[in-house]
């Protein structure tokens, strides 16, 4: 159980393309989801927490009109990475919660911008 | 501010013991986690520690201080699988997940 799955596992696109990834828990009904970045031998940076049905919660120096985060059901949210350019090439990671401590990672989205 | 320091790099050789050691400053805790990443994948859950004390799950143990502002994770009868990034993450009294940088480590034959 507490399957969270990501789509695509990887994208190539041009500088100033939007590319949307998405996030979803498979057998159980998330209540927020977590969008991480990550850099080569870097940690996991938080972007944003969502809960579903309502604006998503952005950490400071993130983009919210560059990064624009849709949490439309309790099963999928989407992170959009608008006008991308080549240093927003990077490891995306989704994790789901349930309002319990553990969170719940998805495989990650690798992205790269030529 | 909040810090997670762990170390950036250990080596350690098959069928050995490792201990991997993790130092905290948050604003609150709410419990402390490690996860296992391998390159190019998102992490996996290893364990969770809220109270004191020293938990374990088959070859891998986690300890926690709370008083210290220590943890560490112990990874026993070492396999190759085990090379990997070991990430280890408090949980605020915000109830948001402070990260450290991750240590890699590296297993040899």
């Amino acid at each position: 159980g507490a399957v969270v799955s990501q789509h695509p596992s990887w994208v190539i696109c041009k500088s100033g393309t939007s590319v949307k990834i998405e996030c979803r828990s498979l057998d159980f009904q998330a209540t927020t989801m977590f969008w991480y970045r990550q850099f080569p031998k870097q940690s996991l940076m938080l972007m944003a927490t969502s809960n579903e049905g309502s604006k998503a919660t952005y950490e400071q120096g993130v983009e919210k009109d560059k990064f624009l985060i849709n949490h439309a059901s309790l099963t999928l949210s989407t992170l959009t990475v608008t006008s991308a350019h080549p240093e927003d090439s990077s490891f995306y990671i989704c994790s789901a919660g349930t309002g319990n401590i553990e969170q719940f990672f998805g495989p990650g989205t690798r992205l790269t911008v030529l | 501010g909040q810090n997670i320091d762990q170390p950036t790099e250990m080596t350690a050789t098959e069928g050995a013991i490792v201990q991997i050691n993790c130092t905290y400053q948050t604003s609150g805790f709410n419990g402390l986690f490690w996860y296992q990443q391998h390159a190019g994948e998102a992490p996996t859950f290893l364990s969770y520690n809220v109270l004191d004390g020293l938990e374990e799950k088959g070859r891998f143990s986690s300890f926690l201080s709370r008083s210290k502002g220590y943890s560490y994770l112990l990874l026993k009868e070492l396999q190759m699988k085990d090379s990997a990034s070991y990430l280890c993450a408090v949980l605020d009294s915000n109830y948001q997940l402070i990260w450290g940088a991750g240590t890699k480590l590296i297993i040899k034959p």
